[in-house]
């Protein structure tokens, strides 16, 4: 099964959006809702931002947002804050009970 | 405090074996299918191994036939063995709780080096 494919980096200014996108096949991401990102600090462990694909787990900030289409999931930033400077990793699953991640993306506030 | 505690990490020769162990608290541990989630430094995740609440495991084809996953519900434990190591298996090893389709409480992890 390979890696999820994701853009190396991303980057932006404080306030402005940004859209990492997460592209799989219709083995994964196409066929399943299933869809969930992942923010790492460097030197920490990651941590859930969004699950089946558009829900987000208590405590996170509502400007992040996920959505899907076709093979593609993709995980949005709004209003950028310098603490969201981090990598970011979507993950997917694949069906008998196996995952497959992305190859990670990197965050950089401007 | 809801936390999951990996242990068991360190040096092994190529070939060797090791038994990582997440020790959880602060939540129903039988209740939730638990998983193994690895990463080579300044590389990407990979999941490496799944047990449901009934002790039905899962692998991906990278460590099947090498890696054990097992769970001790009373004692709030998990356990990974791992045989035949390879320096490939090198990485920090998660613990991570899934509900399941995705892994919502991650431990901080252990470091695995498989080298002469």
């Amino acid at each position: 099964q390979s890696a999820l494919t994701q853009p190396r980096s991303v980057s932006g200014s404080p306030g402005q959006s940004v859209t990492i996108s997460c592209t799989g096949t219709n083995s994964d991401v196409g066929v399943y809702n299933y869809v969930s990102w992942y923010q790492q600090h460097p030197g920490k462990a990651p941590k859930l931002m969004i699950y089946d694909v558009t829900k987000r787990p208590s405590g996170v900030p509502d400007r992040f947002s996920g959505s899907k289409s076709g093979n593609t999931a993709s995980l949005t930033i709004s209003g950028l804050q310098a603490e969201d400077e981090a990598d970011y990793y979507c993950c997917s699953y694949t069906g008998n009970y196996a995952y497959v991640f992305g190859t990670g993306t990197k965050v950089t506030v401007l | 405090e809801v936390q999951l505690v990996e242990s068991g990490g360190g040096l092994v020769q190529p070939g060797g074996s090791l038994r990582l162990s997440c020790a959880a608290s602060g939540f129903t541990f039988s209740s939730y299918d638990m998983n193994w989630v690895r990463q080579v430094t300044g590389k990407g995740l990979e999941w490496v191994s799944a047990i449901g609440t009934g002790g039905v495991t899962y692998y991906p084809g990278s460590v099947k036939g090498r890696f054990t996953l097992s769970r001790e519900n009373v004692k709030n434990s998990l356990y990974l063995q791992m045989n035949s190591l390879r320096a490939g298996d090198t990485a920090v090893y998660y613990c991570a709780r899934g509900p399941p389709w995705h892994f919502d409480l991650w431990g901080r992890g252990t470091l695995v080096t498989v080298s002469s």
